[in-house]
């Protein structure tokens, strides 16, 4: 297997709606990351987590809460959005030692819209 | 501080046509660079890396990339466009050690029938 799954494709939530993304890997990799990105722009880090602990924060408000329960899932609790947030929301995996050079492989993102 | 600059926003390439794509970095050390496809709305897909060794190097889907340290560039190229090659194509670079890619803004191709 050497796809990263996210889930939901596409989510619409109110300002007040608690949500969550889910990323998911088999590849043995390590090192997960969140991407945001906005229409014409290039990806932005939000967070990444190496060997299942939180290695860098870019940032990033609080209503954004990554949570890493193993391995293979990554997750993104969203509460209280505001619709600027509304993005691309991009998962990626690689090697935990010197991930740079190995590359990251990318989900397929989960479209968020905030109204 | 690692940067990339992608001068091309977009190109348009006759169908059949060849493709070259801009890219240059700025790092102090031996950069690693990387190529991504991105169609609309999807993920990023690597197309091919530089490490070191030979500075030209073969990606996927017939594309292919030469590292060039005295001009800071990784041009990216593909002797003949096909329309499914149309999306959104960012060069990025990465520092070992380092947990990050930095991306360029990106250069969407459009390809004419």
């Amino acid at each position: 297997d050497t796809e990263v799954t996210q889930t939901p494709k596409h989510l619409v939530m109110g300002m007040t709606n608690k949500k969550s993304l889910k990323c998911e890997q088999h590849m043995g990799h390590r090192a997960m990351y969140w991407y945001k990105q906005k229409a014409k722009k290039p990806p932005e880090l939000m967070f990444v987590y190496s060997y299942e602990k939180l290695s860098i924060n870019e940032s990033v408000p609080s209503r954004f809460s990554p949570e890493c329960p193993n391995s293979s899932l990554l997750n993104l609790h969203l509460h209280a959005l505001q619709p600027e947030d509304s993005a691309l929301y991009l998962c990626a995996s690689s090697q935990a030692k010197t991930p740079s050079t190995g590359g990251y492989t990318f989900g397929s993102g989960t479209r968020l819209t905030v109204v | 501080a690692q940067s990339v600059t992608q001068p091309d926003i977009h190109i348009t390439v006759s169908e059949g046509a060849s493709l070259e794509l801009r890219c240059n970095y700025s790092y102090g050390a031996t950069p690693y660079l990387f190529w991504y496809v991105q169609s609309p709305g999807q993920g990023l897909q690597l197309l091919l890396k530089y490490f070191s060794g030979d500075t030209l190097v073969q990606g996927i889907k017939g594309f292919e990339a030469e590292f060039k340290r005295s001009q800071s560039s990784f041009n990216l190229r593909k002797p003949s466009v096909h329309w499914s090659d149309a999306a959104e194509y960012f060069c990025a670079v990465g520092s070992t050690g380092f947990q990050k890619l930095v991306f360029g803004t990106g250069t969407r191709l459009l390809v004419s029938p």
